[in-house]
């Protein structure tokens, strides 16, 4: 099936500072999605991306997809303390599993104020 | 409904006791999904839904689980003889469409614990 490596496994930052995830896959993606889980919630879907090369913003947010497609990535500018969650990339399988969501392994992010 | 709507939110159960668990999607929806969530770790596939049927149900850890959708609508997860390790976060999501294309919409999880 399909399968996503996302990195780092955590990240700790100073309020203020960047922070970079990233999904990476050794087949070609139809789409990748990202997702936010707040500490004690449950995931909220913050976009999907298509587009070989797409590049979307949302507010200090932007996503990237790979020209290749077999890779993602989410950055943060100047983060703050509500940015504090797990990040997930997630993916569509295909073949007799299509429609199969399957999730990266997610980054946790802490912010120091 | 207005969300995924998941029952019970909390579960305590005694080992070897079988539990039921439950996952209202939204109207509408197609595609339904359950995964599992350890403590601090990442989503854990189980099984989905096309309507009623189930093409994939290879995440289900052991033949202890299972899961069945009815009308195209509630779903049920079953968990017989219980184990201390199956106690998780049980997470159902629900899509408008089976492509994996659209976005997934969460329930607040059943937190299950099994003592």
């Amino acid at each position: 099936g399909q399968q996503v490596m996302q990195i780092p496994q955590y990240q700790h930052v100073q309020e203020g500072e960047d922070f970079t995830t990233y999904c990476n896959s050794s087949t070609t993606l139809s789409n990748i999605q990202w997702y936010k889980q707040r500490p004690g919630g449950h995931p909220v879907f913050l976009i999907q991306l298509v587009k070989s090369g797409e590049v979307k913003k949302q507010k200090r947010l932007t996503f990237q997809f790979g020209e290749a497609k077999k890779n993602s990535s989410l950055h943060i500018t100047a983060t703050q303390t509500t940015d504090v969650g797990t990040y997930f990339c997630a993916v569509g399988a295909g073949g007799t599993s299509y429609g199969k969501l399957t999730f990266g392994q997610g980054t946790i992010l802490t912010v120091h104020p | 409904g207005a969300g995924v709507s998941q029952s019970p939110s909390n579960k305590v159960t005694e080992k070897g006791k079988d539990v039921e668990l439950r996952c209202d999607p939204i109207s509408g929806h197609t595609a339904l999904y359950w995964y599992r969530q350890s403590l601090g770790q990442g989503l854990e596939f189980l099984i989905y839904f096309q309507g009623n049927s189930a093409p994939d149900k290879s995440g289900l850890p052991s033949d202890r689980f299972s899961a069945e959708r009815t009308g195209g609508s509630v779903s049920t997860l079953t968990i017989q003889r219980t184990q201390q390790e199956d106690s998780a976060v049980y997470l159902c999501a629900s899509s408008r469409i089976p492509t994996a294309n659209t976005e997934a919409f969460f329930g607040q999880g059943t937190r299950l614990t099994v003592v």
